[in-house]
């Protein structure tokens, strides 16, 4: 069964430093997602992603965030100077389709900023 | 009013019993319903869509309310593999052009079934 792969499964870094997160989707899905869970919290909307360009993002994604998809088959997540309250979970997901299409979600990234 | 609001919970509850979940969501517009569940420290995984006319797989029915914004996930016969948080999920679209969908997660709320 396809699914949503994430690296690396655990990052810690240090305060004001760049991390990447990265996401391998689904091959032939064509609708790509960051999402958050702060540990005890409920899983938060970061981005959306279609056709190479951002379709939507939460007031949670500022400046420091970005998202790219650099060869056509990665998908990534850059915190640019991470902060204490990054630390959380993070979740990439896919979709083929738009509208109802179900989102499958990779396994997770957590990530400590110390 | 909370986007999306779960029962706090915890359930607990023991093999064999039959346990509901309830859920209301804010948005009037919202146009697709899901049951995800998520075990501890893992990814939410999709349990079921919710459809108008109530869906049912197995032990699980989930029923959607449109005119209350209500939606409820029934499990029946309990299994210990069913303890988990299930998460109440929303897509609040449609949105215009070529915008794609977000979902809107409820906090969850946690069952644990006891042998």
């Amino acid at each position: 069964e396809p699914e949503v792969t994430q690296t690396p499964s655990h990052q810690v870094t240090q305060m004001g430093q760049e991390v990447i997160l990265r996401c391998v989707p689904i091959s032939n899905h064509l609708y790509f997602y960051w999402y958050r869970q702060i540990l005890g919290q409920k899983v938060e909307f970061l981005v959306s992603f279609y056709n190479n360009e951002i379709s939507e993002k939460s007031e949670i994604f500022d400046d420091q965030f970005s998202v790219e998809r650099p060869d056509g088959s990665n998908f990534t997540l850059k915190i640019r100077s991470t902060k204490l309250e990054d630390s959380a979970m993070y979740f990439c997901a896919s979709s083929f389709g738009w509208g109802a299409g179900e989102q499958f979600f990779g396994p997770g990234t957590r990530l400590t900023v110390l | 009013r909370k986007e999306v609001e779960q029962d706090p919970g915890p359930f607990n509850v023991p093999e064999g019993a039959t346990v509901a979940f309830n859920c209301t969501y804010s948005n009037s517009a919202s146009q697709s319903f899901f049951w995800y569940r998520q075990d501890c420290r893992k990814e939410p995984k999709l349990l079921m869509s919710v459809y108008s006319s109530g869906n049912e797989d197995g032990r699980f029915t989930a029923q959607l309310n449109r005119a209350s914004q209500y939606i409820s996930l029934l499990i029946r016969d309990s299994k210990l593999s069913d303890s988990a948080t299930y998460l109440c999920v929303v897509n609040m679209g449609p949105f215009s052009g070529g915008s794609n969908y977000k979902l809107t997660f409820g906090k969850g709320t946690l069952l644990t079934v006891n042998p």
